[in-house]
C-alpha cells in the first residue's frame, strides 16, 4: 500500500496569507495525485488532479505541484471560506488518501 | 449539472447486511467508473471499492473483501454497495464517487453521503 503523509496536521493562518500544504508518498506515484477540499458536514471537493490541473470552477489561487513523492498544495491568499480540511490522494496504484491538513483561522 | 445520491445508511447489529444505493444523473452513467468511499466519524478517508464502466472490472479494499460487493444498473444510472457481516469498524459515512472514463484516477463529483452505524 502506498501511504501518504501531509505535513502540517493543523495550520493556523490569517485571511490574505499564502501558505503551503505538502504531501508525501510513500513510493513514487509520478503525477498521479489529486487534492480534495472538506467542510464540516460537506463531502469532498475536488481541487486538483495530475498534481497540478485546477478542477473546473476552481479558483486561480489555488495551485499544485510537484511529482514523484513530493507534492504542495498553494493557496496563494487565503480567502474565508478557504478554512477546511485539506487531502491528499494518490491514484498511482489503488487508491489511498492522506490523514489531512486542516486550515484554521488565526 | 452532475449529481449522486447515496441512500440506504443507517443502524444495523454487528453482522448484519445493509444496502448503499447511489442514484446519478447528469452524465452518461454508463460511461463512467463508479467508487465508493468511507469516511469514520471525525476520521480520514478510505476508498472501499470500484466498478469499472463495463462492470467487468471490480476492485475492493483489504478491509471490505469478501464481506461487500459493489455493482451497477446502467438502465437505472445507479451503483449499489451490497454490505454483509458489518463491523463496528466499518461505521462511517459512505459517499458515492464518480471516477474517469477509462480508469478511476481521481474523485469528482460525490454525493453528500449516507450514514451506517453498526451497533448493538
Amino acid at each position: 500500500e502506498i501511504v501518504m503523509t501531509q505535513s502540517p496536521a493543523t495550520l493556523s493562518v490569517s485571511p490574505g496569507q499564502r501558505v503551503t500544504l505538502s504531501c508525501r508518498a510513500s513510493q513514487g506515484v509520478d503525477t498521479n495525485l489529486a487534492w480534495y477540499q472538506q467542510k464540516p458536514g460537506q463531502a469532498p471537493r475536488l481541487l486538483i488532479y495530475g498534481a497540478s490541473t485546477r478542477a473546473t470552477g476552481i479558483p486561480a489561487r489555488f495551485s499544485g505541484s510537484g511529482s514523484g513523492t513530493e507534492f504542495t498544495l498553494t493557496i496563494s491568499s487565503l480567502q474565508s471560506e478557504d478554512f477546511a480540511v485539506y487531502y491528499c490522494q494518490q491514484y498511482n496504484y489503488y487508491y489511498t488518501f492522506g490523514q489531512g491538513t486542516k486550515l484554521e483561522i488565526k | 449539472q452532475v449529481q449522486l445520491v447515496e441512500s440506504g445508511g443507517g443502524l444495523v447489529k454487528p453482522g448484519g447486511s445493509l444496502r448503499l444505493s447511489c442514484a446519478t444523473s447528469g452524465f452518461t452513467f454508463s460511461d463512467y467508473y463508479m467508487s465508493w468511499i468511507r469516511q469514520a466519524p471525525g476520521r480520514g478517508l478510505e476508498w472501499v471499492s470500484y466498478i469499472s464502466s463495463t462492470g467487468a472490472s471490480i476492485y475492493y479494499a483489504d478491509s471490505v473483501k469478501g464481506r461487500f460487493t459493489i455493482s451497477r444498473d446502467d438502465a437505472k444510472n445507479s451503483v449499489y454497495l451490497q454490505m454483509n457481516s458489518l463491523r463496528a469498524e466499518d461505521t462511517a459515512v459512505y459517499f458515492c464517487t464518480r471516477g474517469q472514463s477509462r480508469s478511476i484516477g481521481w474523485f469528482d463529483p460525490w454525493g453528500q453521503g449516507t450514514m451506517v452505524t453498526v451497533s448493538s
